[in-house]
């Protein structure tokens, strides 16, 4: 059984380009959470999907970030128009359903900003 | 909305000695979930702990084990017998029953000294 795979490990952008982050949960698993942490500091809350849904968007700013859960394929954090401000390790976590309280999480992306 | 504290930054311990963490929250919900997390520097999150609020013996989980006072908000971690292994961030977060509403505390990075 695969873990929940992130890919890729790092992903180096100019400023201005567009930073796609993938997340496959573990086999199952309809429930995705994607954090941002920042250096020395926690997991902040960005979005909570269900395959085809967003749940809970609220940690996730407003402009140039988007997520998406397709029904088929991986969970795709999106970021466009990357500053250097977004420079960080994302971090998506799975849990089977909504009653299941283990989170798997992935080994993260780390996004930096040139 | 809830919140996860971490007032210690930063701890130290000597190999084979217990030390213990501390996390409060803020809620207003009856039934939730508390866990703590390990994050080694290979940023791997890993699952130390779990405690469902509505149980009043506090987890334990072989040298992890927690002090769960639900009346004061208070969630601190001990790890008893201290191993260089257990160098890592440690990151408390709470959960809100049946929604995965997931939150973290800021950590708190812990040293075990040989």
């Amino acid at each position: 059984n695969a873990g929940v795979m992130q890919n890729p490990r790092h992903l180096v952008r100019r400023r201005g380009q567009e930073a796609r982050l993938r997340c496959s949960p573990m086999k199952g698993h309809s429930h995705v959470y994607w954090y941002r942490q920042l250096p020395e500091e926690g997991l902040k809350f960005m979005v909570y999907l269900q395959k085809e849904n967003i749940i809970d968007e609220s940690g996730m700013p407003k402009e140039r970030f988007s997520a998406e859960f397709p029904k088929e394929g991986p969970s795709i954090l999106r970021i466009q128009q990357v500053v250097r401000g977004d420079s960080a390790a994302y971090f998506c976590a799975s849990f089977k359903g909504a009653e299941n309280t283990e989170a798997f999480f992935g080994q993260g992306t780390r996004l930096t900003v040139v | 909305a809830q919140t996860v504290t971490q007032s210690q930054p930063e701890m130290s311990v000597q190999e084979a000695e217990t030390v213990t963490l501390s996390c409060t929250y803020d809620t207003s919900e009856n039934n939730y979930y508390l866990f703590w997390y390990k994050q080694p520097p290979s940023r791997q999150m890993i699952l130390v702990i779990r405690q469902e609020a509505y149980k009043q013996q506090n987890a334990t989980e072989n040298r992890f084990s927690v002090n769960f006072q639900k009346a004061a908000k208070s969630f601190s971690l001990k790890i008893s017998d201290s191993q260089l292994g257990d160098t890592a961030m440690y990151f408390c977060a709470f959960m809100k029953q049946l929604n995965n509403d997931m939150r973290f505390g800021a950590g708190t990075r812990l040293t075990v000294k040989p």
